[in-house]
């Protein structure tokens, strides 16, 4: 499969752990997006990586979030201290950055369950 | 900055007529316009695109959308809807090379037999 991959699919935790999520790009793309959709709405960006630097954030990440992309590969999203209003789908996105038109391919997503 | 507004939050047609999905854009610059369509438990799927080449813009399964700027407008529409066209569907701005893609809130299209 050439597609985006997420992993987990599915993840349930208690409030107050910490977890994390794996995002596997498609594998030419240098660019990689994080994403959050909670029920009834669009996607919200969070950040994204030209290949491994993080080069923006959006306000709604906070400080119990981090991102990395250590070798311009995949990608992970740890939430610690986890609150149940981080109960979401978290979406991974890739693309060729610095085309005109770029568009982004979406991966299944890894729905969190935050009890 | 860009938004979208989806118009409607939930449409239902019956299978073999048309579907209408209107959506409205706000962006300071020339926008890059997307529709993506969302079945339940896959993930999001590019439907069509528009960079500001050709205004009317044909996609996949048979759906297209037409970039109209006076109107501010991007509707998505195809002639005949199929019963695996029921799904969430999304319309997304993006700024030219800009990294900032905003969704909108969503459209479910129910297709009734």
């Amino acid at each position: 499969d050439t597609g985006v991959s997420q992993n987990p699919r599915h993840k349930i935790t208690k409030r107050g752990q910490n977890v994390t999520f794996r995002c596997d790009p498609i594998s030419e793309h240098n660019r990689l997006y994080w994403y959050r959709q909670t029920l009834g709405q669009g996607p919200e960006f969070l950040t994204y990586f030209q290949n491994e630097a993080q080069l923006e954030k959006s306000r709604l990440l906070s400080d119990r979030f981090s991102a990395e992309r250590p070798k311009g590969s995949f990608s992970t999203l740890e939430i610690q201290r986890t609150e149940q209003g981080d109960s979401a789908m978290y979406l991974c996105a890739s693309s060729l950055g610095g085309l005109a038109g770029a568009w982004e391919f979406f991966g299944p997503g890894t729905r969190l369950t935050v009890l | 900055a860009q938004s979208v507004t989806q118009l409607d939050s939930h449409v239902s047609v019956s299978e073999g007529t048309p579907v209408l999905l209107r959506c409205n854009y706000s962006s300071s610059y020339s926008p890059s316009l997307f529709w993506y369509v969302q079945h339940p438990n896959k993930g999001l799927q590019l439907l069509l695109k528009y960079t500001s080449a050709a205004t009317l813009v044909k996609g996949i399964n048979g759906f297209e959308a037409e970039f109209k700027k006076s109107e501010t407008s991007f509707h998505l529409t195809k002639p005949s809807a199929h019963m695996s066209d029921a799904a969430e569907y999304f319309c997304v701005v993006s700024a030219y090379n800009n990294n900032d893609m905003r969704f909108g809130a969503g459209t479910r299209l129910t297709v009734k037999p």
